[in-house]
């Protein structure tokens, strides 16, 4: 949709599952971001990426472990989730210079039962 | 706490009509920004930023900020019903920090 893809859209997990969310951008952006929406809830920035190195863990349960092995790729490894883990996981890129113009993955509708 | 206040709706009007949004903030040093739009099951879609006092258009879209108020607003002249969908407003307040509020739901009635 925006040059932002992740992978897989829906995921259905149990709760000692492991699972990985892939999120790739073909913007030429380096910087990169993981986002979750749930219901009601506004949008929660979980972690920012610039040029490889993380640069925001914006106090996320250990039980998300982001990694971004270059400035194209974003992965967010989970493992012994919650059922209120449950929601939209939304990756987003930008240039590190206007990195308040972000543009967004389709997103990933994870339920963790 | 960095707040970011907008009526959850849904926001109802004709066909035709100004649609009006409004988004509050909390942090007045706040310096840019942003309206998102995001259809249903879809993600969120850049379509507004202001970074000064005033108005700023852009085709049938009007962003308005007063800085004094806290105050953040979108028109949307001549609605349409593919306008509906849920506008988020987002504040930046610091590198890389985007605070979104909880969005406004607009439908537009044929």
């Amino acid at each position: 949709e925006t040059g932002v893809t992740q992978t897989p859209r829906h995921l259905v997990m149990g709760m000692t599952n492991k699972k990985s969310l892939k999120c790739e951008q073909h913007l030429g952006h380096n910087a990169m971001y993981w986002y979750k929406q749930s219901a009601k809830k506004p949008l929660e920035l979980m972690f920012v990426y610039n040029f490889k190195e993380q640069t925001e863990n914006n106090s996320v349960p250990s039980r998300f472990s982001p990694e971004c092995p270059n400035s194209s790729h974003l992965f967010l490894h989970l493992h012994t989730l919650q059922p209120e883990d449950s929601a939209l996981y939304l990756c987003a890129s930008s240039r590190s210079d206007r990195a308040d113009e972000q543009y967004f993955g389709p997103g990933t509708r994870l339920t963790v039962t | 706490q960095k707040e970011v206040e907008q009526n959850s709706g849904p926001l109802s009007v004709p066909e035709g009509a100004i649609a009006s949004l409004n988004c509050t903030y909390s942090d007045r040093g706040s310096q840019s920004f942003f309206w998102y739009r995001q259809y249903s099951g879809k993600s969120p879609e850049l379509i507004m930023f202001i970074y000064s006092n005033g108005d700023k258009e852009d085709g049938r879209f009007t962003a308005q900020l007063n800085k004094a108020s806290q105050y953040v607003s979108l028109l949307i002249r001549d609605s349409q019903p593919s306008d509906s969908a849920t506008y988020l407003c987002a504040v930046n307040t610091g590198f890389q920090k985007l605070v979104f509020g909880t969005g406004t739901r607009l439908l537009v009635s044929p």
